[in-house]
């Protein structure tokens, strides 16, 4: 069975900083997909970076980068020139192709004006 | 182009009573997922609907069912409600089983008292 593990149940940035949000996963297959939700208080989940695993390029999507290790089985985020509006719930997730999306625990992110 | 719907937004029950949540997915989504948000915790899967018909299953009791519609919306039926049952549960929508995203619906924050 898939598994998601977020060590970081809280973090904090100033800012227009940098912050960095661990994460490791445990699956038997070779391709899958890598994902990072960001739910704010809204609660709605918003999808904010995917990667597949057989791309070696890491992924990046405006101020937000992945740091994706296959080997390592780890998947950091990094959020780069912080906001305010950035503070929220995030997310780490893997699926195999629909199979089984799992998410991690979450990591409550805030941001320090 | 409307996003994943999903209604009610808030509901109270009692123990021992019955619960029927509805969700419209994206434009152009055929794929419908049902996730359960405790608080302060990562989304669990529930099931997947495809086709009108349940494609896969996470560790729910039989009293979670569910139903796909022609028009691809969906519902999901919770009998026999306990107090543990009280979360957020979240709808989500797929262009197909295997695209590896989902699109999230606000989720419906049930209470059981």
């Amino acid at each position: 069975a898939q598994t998601v593990t977020q060590s970081q149940p809280e973090m904090s940035v100033q800012e227009a900083e940098t912050v960095t949000l661990s994460c490791t996963y445990d699956t038997s297959e070779s391709d899958y997909y890598l994902f990072w939700y960001k739910q704010p208080p809204s609660r709605q989940m918003i999808l904010v970076i995917r990667q597949e695993a057989y791309k070696q390029q890491n992924a990046t999507e405006n101020r937000f980068s992945v740091n994706f290790q296959k080997a390592a089985k780890s998947f950091s985020l990094k959020i780069s020139d912080s906001q305010l509006g950035d503070a929220a719930m995030y997310f780490c997730a893997s699926d195999n192709y629909g199979q089984n999306f799992v998410f991690g625990p979450g990591t409550r992110l805030s941001v320090l004006p | 182009d409307a996003g994943v719907t999903q209604s009610p937004t808030h509901l109270i029950k009692t123990r021992g009573q019955q619960v029927t949540l509805r969700c419209s997915p994206k434009s152009g989504h055929d794929t419908v997922s049902w996730y359960q948000q405790a608080l302060g915790q990562g989304p669990q899967f529930i099931f997947q609907y495809y086709e009108e018909e349940e494609r896969q299953r996470g560790n729910f009791p039989d009293r979670f069912s569910g139903h796909q519609f022609p028009n691809y919306s969906s519902e999901l039926n919770v009998n026999a409600l306990l107090l543990g049952d009280s979360a957020l549960y979240l709808c989500a929508s797929s262009i197909t089983p295997d695209t590896g995203e989902l699109f999230f619906g606000e989720g419906s924050r049930l209470t059981v008292l």
